[in-house]
């Protein structure tokens, strides 16, 4: 069975502020996919990463970077600087094949 | 490039009644997927459609949930009769891989049902 825990709920900081959101998975494939996605208040979810099972090499993409690291099957995402415009709920997700399981999502609130 | 398009945007009905969720995925994609997001959980799979066949509806409540994509374009989620845990936000999602294995998905807006 594929799981994805992401145990912060809620998270504040106030802007320029650096912060971490955990996504934990559990799965028993050897191949697999990872996700993230920011859904702000208008409700679309929008891609932001995807990293397959095989590439740990960590990512940065301007004020975003993600950690992957197999050995605690955890893929961790960073903002550097947050902004208001940050605030949004996260979801990390896992797909095998063609079924993509979601977490519950982190609420990322960044005050002025 | 036009996005995963979705109708209606919000639905209040009453239980027992019906309701149906139009989607219109982005041009070329070739699986369109509906999702179920419960407020203050992740979207949850309802669904997974590859052109016109169905792919995976385990976790569809087939009792009361149906959903078709007839023209292998756009798509319709049906709930009838309606209860009140079905309040929710359905997602529609498409994704240009024709197997839907590592590609991302792009998402609707989704459509906001209340049950009373």
């Amino acid at each position: 069975a594929q799981k994805v825990t992401q145990a912060q709920t809620e998270i504040s900081v106030v802007e320029k502020e650096d912060v971490t959101l955990d996504c934990v998975y559990e799965t028993r494939d050897t191949t697999y996919y990872l996700f993230w996605y920011k859904q702000p208040p208008s409700g679309e979810l929008v891609f932001l990463i995807r990293r397959n099972s095989f590439d740990e090499q960590n990512e940065i993409s301007g004020r975003y970077s993600w950690n992957f690291q197999k050995s605690t099957s955890s893929f961790n995402f960073t903002i550097t600087a947050s902004q208001v415009v940050d605030s949004a709920v996260y979801f990390c997700a896992l797909r095998r094949y063609s079924t993509l399981t979601f977490g519950k999502g982190t609420m990322l609130l960044v005050s002025p | 490039e036009a996005g995963v398009a979705q109708s209606p945007r919000y639905k209040i009905i009453e239980k027992r009644q019906s309701v149906a969720f139009w989607c219109n995925p982005i041009s070329g994609h070739a699986t369109l997927y509906w999702y179920q997001q419960i407020l203050g959980q992740g979207p949850k799979l309802l669904i997974q459609f590859q052109n016109n066949g169905v792919v995976d509806d385990s976790q569809l409540p087939k009792d009361r949930f149906s959903a078709e994509r007839l023209k292998g374009v756009d798509s319709t989620l049906k709930i009838q009769p309606a209860k009140l845990e079905d309040s929710a936000v359905y997602l529609c999602a498409s994704s240009p891989d024709a197997g839907g294995y590592t590609g991302e998905l792009f998402f609707g807006e989704g459509s906001r049902l209340t049950v009373l």
